[in-house]
């Protein structure tokens, strides 16, 4: 079975600075996708970014890239340039990619992240 | 439609009475999942569709839970004889899952909050 973990349950950054939230994962795996979903005070949860597990190369999306160590099973978000608006729950979340057809998808417990201005 | 739509956004419901919760993915979406979230805490999943059929049920806590998804489109969650411990938020999404064009990204509706008293 996969597990995710996130071991920072709260964390906060000044508004402009930059912010690094951990996630570590345990699979037997070699094929899987890792995720950052991120859940405003609406509930509804939305992608951030993605990373495909065979790609060495980290994904980055505008202010937001990750940290992937495939050996030591960490993915790790980095927020630059932090923004009011990005004051949400972030998720991390593990998906399997078995014969073509992507399986559930497995989240770690959260990081409450708060902007300050 | 455009997004990911859920049914009731709200809905509060005395013990022991059943309860249905709707979704409707996004059109063309082939897989479509539940999951359940409880106050403050990470999604846990509950069961996955590809097409009409269910592979993966693993999730659903008890007899009480079932679900079901007709012409490749509208699910339906219900939970019998409701519990206090069934409230909690069900979020559900859908993902376009045909091998090349996978993404393994979801699109997640708002959720239906339950309320069991």
């Amino acid at each position: 079975a996969q597990t995710v973990t996130q071991s920072q349950p709260e964390m906060s950054v000044q508004e402009a600075e930059t912010v690094t939230l951990s996630c570590t994962y345990d699979t037997s795996e070699s094929n899987y996708y890792l995720f950052w979903y991120k859940q405003p005070p609406s509930r509804q949860m939305i992608l951030v970014i993605r990373q495909e597990a065979y790609k060495q190369q980290n994904a980055t999306e505008n202010r937001f890239s990750v940290n992937f160590q495939k050996a030591a099973k960490s993915f790790s978000l980095k927020i630059s340039d932090s923004q009011l608006g990005d004051t949400a729950m972030y998720f991390c979340a593990f998906m399997t990619h078995v014969g073509g057809s992507a399986r559930q998808l497995t989240f770690g417990s959260g990081t409450q992240l708060t902007v300050l201005p | 439609g455009a997004g990911v739509s859920q049914s009731p956004s709200n809905k509060v419901t005395e013990k022991g009475k059943d309860v249905e919760l709707r979704c409707d993915p996004i059109s063309g979406h082939t897989a479509l999942y539940w999951y359940r979230q409880r106050l403050g805490q990470g999604l846990e999943f509950l069961i996955y569709f590809q097409g009409n059929s269910a592979p993966d049920k693993s999730g659903l806590p008890s007899d009480r839970f079932s679900a079901e998804r007709t012409g490749e489109s509208v699910s339906t969650l219900t939970i019998q004889r409701t519990q206090q411990e069934d409230s909690a938020v069900y979020l559900c999404a859908s993902s376009l899952n045909r091998g090349s064009l996978n993404t393994g990204e979801l699109f997640f509706g708002e959720g239906s909050r339950l309320t069991v008293l």
